[in-house]
């Protein structure tokens, strides 16, 4: 059986601040993939990155960047000097290679970021 | 660049109606999925069509049905409308061949039951 946790279900911090997001998967497969997306207020689903689990490097875009540390089953999140527009509820979602292409949803994170 | 559309946008219907949602995948694109977001809640995976096919099925409610035409189109036929069955409703659309795109959701169709 395939799991999310995103053990942070709401996050409140000042602009600017540095916020890291959690998320710990469960799977029993070798090979998988890990995404975020991004739900703001308006409501669609905002894809940020994909890992695959044989890729471990660390990814930096602009603000966000994400640390997969396989032996400890986790895809952490990280915004560097938030913004008022961070704000939304943020998905991990894992995709295993033999339950087909569906995605697990952890149950989110919502962040909030007060001026 | 064009993304998945859904249509309609909300819907509002009262119990015991039925509801049809409509998502349109990306060009190229051979694989819909749809998942239900109940408020609150993190998307549940409905069901996923590859080349037209069901490819996978998770927690559709037997009162749901969803078909793949052949403009890779997809509909999700839903029937005797429960209060419970109000949601955001996404469709995605990716490649089989699993590209580096992964999937693309559109907007979601927002359904209100009263």
């Amino acid at each position: 059986a395939q799991k999310v946790t995103q053990a942070q279900t709401e996050i409140s911090v000042v602009e600017k601040e540095d916020v890291t997001l959690d998320c710990v998967y469960e799977t029993r497969d070798t090979t998988y993939y890990l995404f975020w997306y991004k739900q703001p207020p308006s409501g669609e689903l905002v894809f940020l990155i994909r890992r695959n689990s044989f890729d471990e490097q660390n990814e930096i875009s602009g603000r966000y960047s994400w640390n997969f540390q396989k032996s400890t089953s986790s895809f952490n999140f990280t915004i560097t000097a938030s913004q008022v527009v961070d704000s939304a509820v943020y998905f991990c979602a894992l995709r295993e290679e033999t339950s087909g292409s569906r995605l697990t949803f952890g149950e989110g994170t919502q962040l909030t970021v007060n001026p | 660049a064009a993304g998945v559309i859904q249509s309609p946008r909300h819907l509002i219907k009262e119990k015991r109606e039925t509801a049809t949602l409509k998502c349109y995948p990306i060009p190229r694109h051979d694989t819909v999925y749809w998942y239900q977001q109940g408020p609150g809640q993190d998307p549940q995976f409905l069901i996923s069509f590859y080349e037209k096919m069901q490819s996978d099925k998770g927690s559709i409610p037997d009162r749901f049905s969803a078909q793949q035409f052949s403009d890779y189109h997809s509909e999700l036929n839903m029937s005797s409308l429960e209060l419970g069955d109000s949601a955001l409703y996404f469709c995605a659309s990716s490649l089989e061949a699993w590209t580096k795109e992964g999937y693309t959701f559109g907007s979601g169709t927002r359904l209100t039951v009263v």
